[in-house]
């Protein structure tokens, strides 16, 4: 079956420590998205890419960082710079004017 | 800038009870509506999408939605809902011409007594 695949569904960071979320797809979709879902606030855009090599940051891209070498992948690095990680983070891909599929999340916390 | 707003941040209703949860979008190109359901646990999944034609368009589990171009909303509409449709509740837009990038509103809760 097609869809997104997210690992870790949950992840611990120490204060101070770098983290990568992962982020598949094999729908084949060109463009793949992160964005982060806090209570009450919906789900911000941090950053997404339409093609290989190339990504726009989203409306919170602060203390994150992405790649994208792949079609299929595009993983998620939450840098020491971002102050408030905890959260859910939810990745999606869609084409050009189509409906997003979403995996199931990774939920980061803070120790 | 693009901007989406959903006004009813939780709403809670008995079982057969009718639902409308407003959408409001701030956009002045043709766009793309969409409405998406998170249950508890689960990743967020296509309720239904308005692209073009008949304003009134059809999803899945009963529930419709209306685009009013003049009134910049979408809102979607179930006659009458079913403990099951306990979840939170997305309208997104996407402008046309083969951009890429979706807002989201900020979501609604629906608790679904029984």
């Amino acid at each position: 079956d097609g869809g997104i695949t997210q690992s870790p569904k949950y992840l611990f960071r120490k204060e101070g420590q770098n983290v990568t979320l992962s982020c598949e797809q094999n729908l084949n979709h060109d463009a793949m998205y992160w964005y982060r879902q806090d209570p009450g606030q919906g789900l911000r855009l941090i950053y997404y890419s339409q093609i290989v090599n190339d990504f726009q940051k989203g409306d919170i891209a602060e203390g994150y960082s992405v790649s994208r070498e792949k079609k299929e992948s595009f993983p998620l690095t939450v840098t020491s710079a971002q102050k408030n990680p905890t959260a859910f983070y939810l990745c999606a891909s869609s084409n050009a004017n189509q409906p997003q599929h979403f995996g199931d999340g990774t939920r980061l916390s803070i120790l | 800038a693009q901007s989406v707003s959903q006004h009813n941040h939780h709403v809670i209703l008995s079982e057969a009870a009718s639902l409308e949860l407003g959408c409001n979008y701030s956009y002045g190109g043709t766009v793309n509506l969409f409405w998406y359901v998170q249950y508890p646990g689960q990743h967020l999944q296509l309720l239904l999408k308005y692209f073009s034609g008949d304003p009134l368009v059809k999803g899945i589990k009963g529930f419709e939605a209306e685009f009013i171009k003049s009134k910049f909303s979408f809102n979607l509409r179930k006659p009458s809902v079913q403990w099951s449709d306990t979840a939170e509740y997305f309208c997104a837009v996407n402008g046309y011409r083969g951009t890429y990038k979706y807002i989201f509103g900020t979501g609604t809760r629906l608790k679904v007594l029984a």
